[in-house]
């Protein structure tokens, strides 16, 4: 499969409690986003990279969220002291060249915060 | 706000009827557009898209239609089947600020009548 990667698929932890995901582009794709989308509604975009640059975090929710791409191919998405309502479904999405190109998603790591 | 938003949640057809999935967008500097469809658990899988120089696109079974003077697009479903059943979202390129994210409206479920 050649698509977007996401892990893990599902992730239950504590309040308070650091979480880290995982997105695996398409092979060659420069460009990586993440969103978060919670139930009933669309995707919300949170931050992207072109290749190892990250160019826009502006939109991260909190200074709780980070996000890296250290060698400009899969990019991991970290939340530190988790709050319930940072539970959702956190999705990555890939695409080659500029902005207005297909984005291509992956299945997402849906979180669960007790 | 949201840029681009669709005018019904919830769309019941007849298997073999044609479905209609209306979107505004609001922002009239938008010039590309994507729909894209959600089935349960998944992440949003890409279906068409258009550029704002065209009025029209067909795909397979599905084409998308757009009116830039009211600002609205349609995505048109031939011969909806049983696993056409998802969400659907249309998305336009976030304007301003220099992010290139994909602004999400709350989706449209279609659900099949058999």
């Amino acid at each position: 499969d050649t698509g977007v990667s996401q892990d893990p698929r599902h992730k239950i932890t504590k309040r308070g409690q650091n979480v880290t995901f995982r997105c695996d582009p398409i092979s060659e794709h420069n460009r990586l986003y993440w969103y978060r989308q919670t139930l009933g509604q669309g995707p919300e975009f949170l931050t992207y990279f072109q290749n190892e640059a990250q160019l826009e975090k502006s939109r991260l929710l909190s200074d709780r969220f980070s996000a890296e791409r250290p060698k400009g191919s899969f990019s991991t998405l970290e939340i530190q002291r988790t709050e319930q309502g940072d539970s959702a479904m956190y999705l990555c999405a890939s695409t080659r060249g500029g902005a207005k190109n297909i984005q291509y998603f992956g299945a997402g790591t849906r979180l669960s915060v007790l | 706000g949201e840029s681009v938003g669709l005018h019904l949640p919830t769309l019941s057809v007849q298997e073999g009827d044609n479905s209609i999935i209306n979107c505004a967008y609001s922002n009239s500097a938008s010039d590309y557009f994507i729909w894209y469809k959600q089935e349960s658990g998944k992440g949003p899988q890409f279906i068409i898209d258009i550029r704002s120089n065209m009025d029209k696109r067909q795909g397979q079974r599905v084409t998308v239609l757009l009116n830039k003077t009211v600002k609205h697009l349609s995505l048109q479903i031939a011969a909806t089947q049983p696993g056409d059943s998802a969400v659907y979202f249309c998305a336009d390129v976030l304007s301003g600020g220099g992010a290139d994210g994909l602004t999400f409206g709350k989706g449209t479920h279609l659900i099949i009548q058999p």
